[in-house]
């Protein structure tokens, strides 16, 4: 089955530089990539999405990567604020699985010092 | 409006309580979900109603009974659980339940006692 892998799981950066988290998916069929956000306390907040058809998709600082052939997909923040700091969390769509399910990653605990 | 509510925020139970987890979304989703999260762990999904039908349970105890009453709410009955269900649980919903974007809510932070 598919097996989404996601690293660094901890990431400390400082107050304006740029942050860089990394999944690799096995399930070349997979199409839908969506990256989450997750405050202490909250529950995830979907944050920016790519598409199979899509190489690279921004929003303002945030910005996402997908190199399909290789089987992975990045998630980019520039000019970080502490306001960053949560755990992020890659997913992988799978027509192995029924309906609208995902493979997520296990997490990135980002720590933005001001 | 991307907004899924949950309550209660917080529950605290005991082994032999019955209770329940509500959800409610007004997008004109027609999937809605539950997830199970503990700490420092990925969201594991649970069960799975499109347009107000059971359409995947993912060999959840029975312990935990879902209900779609419509398709804007979503409830959770749970009775006679186990300190091992402690946990963060979580609401979502989706455009329909075959692909696309999962919006999630804040969470019910239910502990067994």
């Amino acid at each position: 089955g598919e097996n989404v892998e996601q690293h660094p799981s901890t990431l400390s950066v400082q107050e304006g530089d740029s942050a860089v988290i990394k999944c690799t998916y096995s399930d070349s069929a997979s199409n839908y990539f969506p990256w989450y956000k997750q405050e202490l306390g909250k529950g995830p907040q979907l944050i920016i999405d790519i598409r199979s058809n899509v190489g690279e998709k921004k929003d303002q600082r945030i910005a996402v990567t997908l190199n399909k052939t290789a089987k992975h997909f990045s998630l980019h923040i520039t000019e970080t604020q502490p306001e960053d700091s949560a755990v992020y969390f890659c997913a992988a769509d799978s027509p192995l699985l029924t309906g609208n399910q995902f493979y997520f990653g296990t997490g990135t605990s980002l720590t933005v010092i001001p | 409006d991307t907004e899924v509510t949950q309550t209660p925020k917080h529950l605290v139970m005991g082994m032999t309580n019955k209770k329940s987890l509500k959800c409610e979304q007004h997008m004109g989703h027609r999937a809605m979900y539950w997830y199970k999260q503990k700490a420092k762990k990925p969201p594991e999904l649970m069960f799975v109603y499109s347009y107000e039908k059971l359409s995947i349970n993912e060999s959840v105890p029975s312990r935990f009974s879902p209900e779609c009453p419509n398709s804007s709410l979503l409830n959770l009955h749970l009775h006679a659980l186990q300190p091992e269900d402690s946990a963060l649980y979580l609401c979502a919903s989706s455009q329909d339940g075959v692909a696309g974007e999962q919006y999630f809510g804040p969470g019910t932070r239910l502990t067994v006692t």
